[in-house]
């Protein structure tokens, strides 16, 4: 199975930096593949999907970029409401894996 | 506006079976890619199976092959999970979620609400 993996699994940024956040697939995936926010408590989120598709009322702050095997997602400038965690998924076929995840908090 | 709503919290033995349950609304269960994720307390996202909105196939992950049925009631637009030989590792939140309206993958974005399971002796 293709396995994903996340970078870094942590990171602390002041307000208005901009963070990116590396998925790496073991094997090539295409465009297929998916970003969540999830924040502390709250359901996973949708963010992106094609690895630069925003889901409507995404803040244009977000943007993804990749394919084939390596994968980014940026944001501009770090808001205090972007605190949470943020996972990338693959879904060109079966298993629909996650990464490991990325927290991103505030300094 | 399609909408998941899950079963409540369980708490279970283990060994013993456990069985969730997610009402669409909105759309019927044979018009969306209906998936299973799970998170345990404090880790990641962790998907276990679905069926594809592109071709309604089903999908699992190998990791729970043997253990996990995947079911849905078409009549009441309401999918089941159940997970069987449960183990202390078992314990988490247990989300049913839309990846898509047929024939596409993340035309939309709905979760339900997340169902605990907590497995102790």
């Amino acid at each position: 199975d293709i396995q994903m993996t996340q970078s870094p699994s942590s990171l602390s940024a002041s307000v208005g930096d901009r963070v990116t956040i590396t998925c790496r697939a073991s094997q090539g995936i295409g465009n297929y593949l998916a970003w969540y926010q999830q924040k502390p408590g709250k359901v996973p989120k949708l963010l992106m999907y094609g690895a630069s598709t925003l889901m409507s009322g995404v803040p244009s702050r977000f943007s993804g970029a990749g394919f084939g095997t390596d994968f980014t997602l940026s944001i501009s400038s770090l808001q205090p409401e972007d605190v949470a965690t943020y996972y990338c998924q693959k879904y060109n076929r079966a298993p629909l894996t996650f990464g490991g995840g990325t927290k991103v908090e505030i300094k | 506006q399609v909408q998941l709503v899950q079963s409540g919290t369980e708490v279970k033995k283990p060994g013993a079976s456990v069985k969730v349950s997610c009402k669409v609304s909105g759309h019927t269960l044979t018009e969306v890619g209906l998936h299973w994720v799970r998170q345990a307390p404090g880790k990641g996202l962790e998907w276990m199976g679905g069926s594809d909105p592109e071709d309604g196939e089903r999908l699992f992950a190998q990791e729970f092959r043997g253990r996990v049925t995947m079911t849905e009631d078409t009549s009441s637009d309401t999918a089941y999970m159940e997970l069987s030989s449960l183990r202390s590792e078992d314990t988490a939140t247990y989300y049913c979620a839309i990846f898509g309206i047929r024939p596409y993958y993340f035309n939309v974005d709905v979760w339900g609400q997340g169902t605990t399971v907590t497995v102790s002796s």
